[in-house]
């Protein structure tokens, strides 16, 4: 069954203090990685895609990483402003090739930054 | 703004009462996604439309259906109305590239009562 998990649930940091988000799946063929910040109450904001493995993408404090079982958000000198819950998700491929488009979410990790 | 509207906003209704949510996705992507996401389940999959045709469903319920008009936008429609369907319904949408890098609406808040 295809799955995402990731951890912790929640983490607290203090401004400045750098961390990182992981994101672990099960599939069984993985057509793409996305990460989505979603603010309380708001739709998810789309973030980032990851294809294969050693890819990386980079955004202001973001970077997200790809390897073949996880990917990984570094949250570089975070801001109180970067206080979201961050999801993971995936676009499985399916038995036969192709995608059905869906994605697979995780249930996300809770960031608080506080000054 | 990721040029995905919902309505309404917000939804109070009754248990057995039927609701029907609105979806205009991003100015030419064809395909539309509905997800449901409650405080226990996360976000999950549960419809999706491609230039009017359904294509693909996740664990959408019988008293739940969905449909894409010709100018793309979609609708959600609610019935039966249990307690356990309240619940954020987004609506994301997408080009149907491979990368399916997908956008979503602000959402509808529905609550049963």
């Amino acid at each position: 069954e295809d799955q995402v998990t990731q951890s912790p649930e929640a983490l607290r940091l203090q401004e400045g203090e750098s961390s990182s988000l992981n994101c672990s799946y099960t599939v069984s063929g993985l057509r793409g990685l996305f990460w989505y910040r979603q603010d309380p109450g708001k739709g998810p904001e789309f973030l980032f895609t990851l294809y294969s493995a050693g890819e990386e993408k980079e955004k202001e404090r973001l970077k997200a990483t790809l390897t073949k079982k996880e990917s990984f958000l570094h949250i570089t000198a975070p801001k109180p402003e970067d206080s979201a819950t961050y999801l993971c998700a995936v676009s499985p491929t399916l038995l036969y090739g192709g995608s059905q488009g869906n994605l697979i979410f995780g249930k996300g990790t809770k960031l608080s930054v506080k000054p | 703004d990721s040029g995905v509207t919902q309505t309404p906003k917000h939804l109070i209704t009754a248990t057995g009462q039927r609701v029907t949510l609105r979806c205009s996705p991003r100015s030419g992507d064809l395909s539309v996604y509905w997800y449901q996401q409650s405080l226990d389940q996360g976000l999950q999959f549960l419809i999706q439309y491609y230039n009017g045709e359904e294509r693909a469903k996740g664990n959408i319920l019988e008293r739940f259906s969905a449909q894409q008009f010709p100018d793309l936008h979609s609708e959600l429609n609610l019935s039966s109305l249990e307690l356990g369907d309240s619940a954020l319904y987004f609506c994301a949408s997408s080009v149907d590239r491979p990368n399916n890098e997908q956008f979503f609406g602000p959402g509808t808040r529905l609550t049963v009562l």
